[in-house]
């Protein structure tokens, strides 16, 4: 079975831009979560979805966005980026939901400049 | 957003010991924990879960201890390889759909 998939895998963008970034869960799985990871704050949750439904959201400002589409992929949105944006995003694929396996992607490095 | 620490120790062991990981979650109502590794450039690796109706659970070279009492989370990885060099977290999910991760921990194994 094929493991998580996540598009693109490196991406420079300027600071005011925006980006849309990409995740195909593993088939079968209908929850999605997105994290951002930072060397000074750690793995830090985004949002969760389910069955094109957000289930919940993380302490972010409304800059960043998602979406879920009916064959479960997902796709996240930042717009007027900033330099403190720069990170590792990260998806995640579960069956059911953060309290079962979730199994990562291998994540899409995002540099602001 | 949420901050799950800013600091990172680090654990180095010989190999072939066993080494012990800790970790320290937050909420007394979590209900499910995860441990993941993740190597340098790589996504994180599901490596065993563990529900709070259990006290322990064993894997293929890895047993997760749950202390509830004291909110306390146990990795132990037996004859520790060089591939097991990596960051481990912790993570809880207190039923809210999302996980929270601790800050991790850095494996070194030395040859």
């Amino acid at each position: 079975k094929a493991g998580v998939t996540q598009t693109p895998r490196y991406l420079i963008k300027t600071r005011g831009q925006q980006v849309t970034l990409s995740c195909s869960p593993i088939s079968g799985h209908r929850s999605v979560s997105w994290y951002q990871q930072t060397p000074g704050q750690g793995l830090q949750f985004l949002f969760e979805y389910f069955s094109e439904t957000q289930r919940n959201k993380g302490n972010f400002p409304g800059r960043f966005s998602g979406r879920q589409f009916s064959n479960s992929r997902s796709e996240m949105n930042v717009s007027t980026l900033e330099l403190g944006d720069s990170a590792l995003y990260l998806c995640a694929s579960s069956l059911k939901g953060p309290s079962y396996e979730q199994y990562f992607g291998p994540g899409t490095r995002l540099t602001v400049t | 957003g949420e901050s799950v620490g800013l600091h990172l120790p680090t654990l180095s062991v010989q190999e072939g010991d066993n080494s012990i990981i800790n970790c320290a979650y937050s909420n007394s109502a979590s209900d499910y924990f995860i441990w993941y590794k993740q190597e340098s450039g790589k996504g994180p690796q599901f490596i065993i879960d563990i529900r709070s109706n259990m006290d322990k659970r064993q894997g293929q070279r890895v047993t997760v201890l749950l202390n509830k009492t004291v909110k306390h989370l146990s990795l132990q990885i037996a004859a520790t390889q060089p591939g097991d060099s990596a960051v481990y977290f912790c993570a809880e999910n207190i039923g809210s759909y999302k996980l929270i991760f601790g800050s991790g921990t850095r494996l070194l194994v030395r040859p």
